[in-house]
């Protein structure tokens, strides 16, 4: 089956800093890719859509200084949280869709959780 | 626009009765639908989904949910819960339309298994 990871799974840092997350597609090539946040006990909230060799599309209210997307290749998307704060943290989850297959099926990673000091 | 709501926030059962969790969609064009669980400190996984074809679907652990376009429903059921459901669901809907299949994702239900 399509599998989706992400690097790191946890991440404490300190306020000020930067903090790159990696999303891959292990075995299958994704033309696009979400970025979620999930707050706890909430609901997934999308950020920004990722297109492979394109400018990412962001949603509403998500500052696209802050939250920088880079979709370089077919496998991999990185969410780079710029000089993060505490209000940053969060559970921040990519999702990953196949350029073949059915294209209506969204393969989820397994989070990454951020915690900053 | 579309958007998914989901009733109830928790859900409590006992071991091996039956789970119901509830998912109302609107949609201006025909959705596809989705069911995800998510287990504590993981991301989602997919239960099953609906996109044209047989109303009653079918996906894994057990559960299936049945679109009715009649109520904008697609509620998901297990005749008997175990200990293992308890995690939390959520409905999800794009459509046929939306090139990005961007999905749009309720509140999500809490299930909660009482041995």
């Amino acid at each position: 089956g399509a599998v989706v990871s992400q690097h790191p799974s946890r991440v404490i840092c300190k306020s000020g800093t930067s903090v790159k997350i990696e999303c891959r597609s292990l075995d299958f090539q994704a033309t696009t890719m979400f970025w979620y946040r999930q707050f706890p006990k909430k609901s997934l909230m999308l950020m920004a859509t990722s297109n492979e060799g394109s400018k990412a599309t962001y949603e509403q209210g998500v500052e696209k200084d802050k939250f920088l997307i880079n979709h370089a290749s077919l496998t991999l998307s990185t969410l780079t949280v710029t000089s993060a704060h505490p209000e940053d943290s969060s559970f921040y989850i990519c999702s990953a869709r196949s350029t073949s297959g059915s294209g209506n099926e969204q393969f989820f990673g397994p989070g990454t959780r951020l915690t900053v000091l | 626009a579309q958007s998914v709501t989901q009733l109830g926030s928790h859900v409590s059962v006992s071991e091996g009765a039956l789970v119901l969790l509830r998912c109302n969609y609107s949609s201006s064009v025909p959705p596809y639908l989705f069911w995800y669980v998510q287990y504590p400190n993981q991301g989602l996984q997919l239960l099953l989904k609906y996109t044209t074809g047989a109303t009653l679907v079918k996906g894994i652990n057990g559960f299936e949910a049945e679109f009715k376009k009649s109520e904008t429903s697609f509620h998901l059921t297990k005749p008997s819960a175990h200990m293992s459901d308890a995690a939390e669901y959520f409905c999800a809907v794009t459509h046929v339309n939306n090139a990005g299949n961007m999905l749009t994702f309720g509140g999500g239900t809490r299930l909660m298994v009482k041995p």
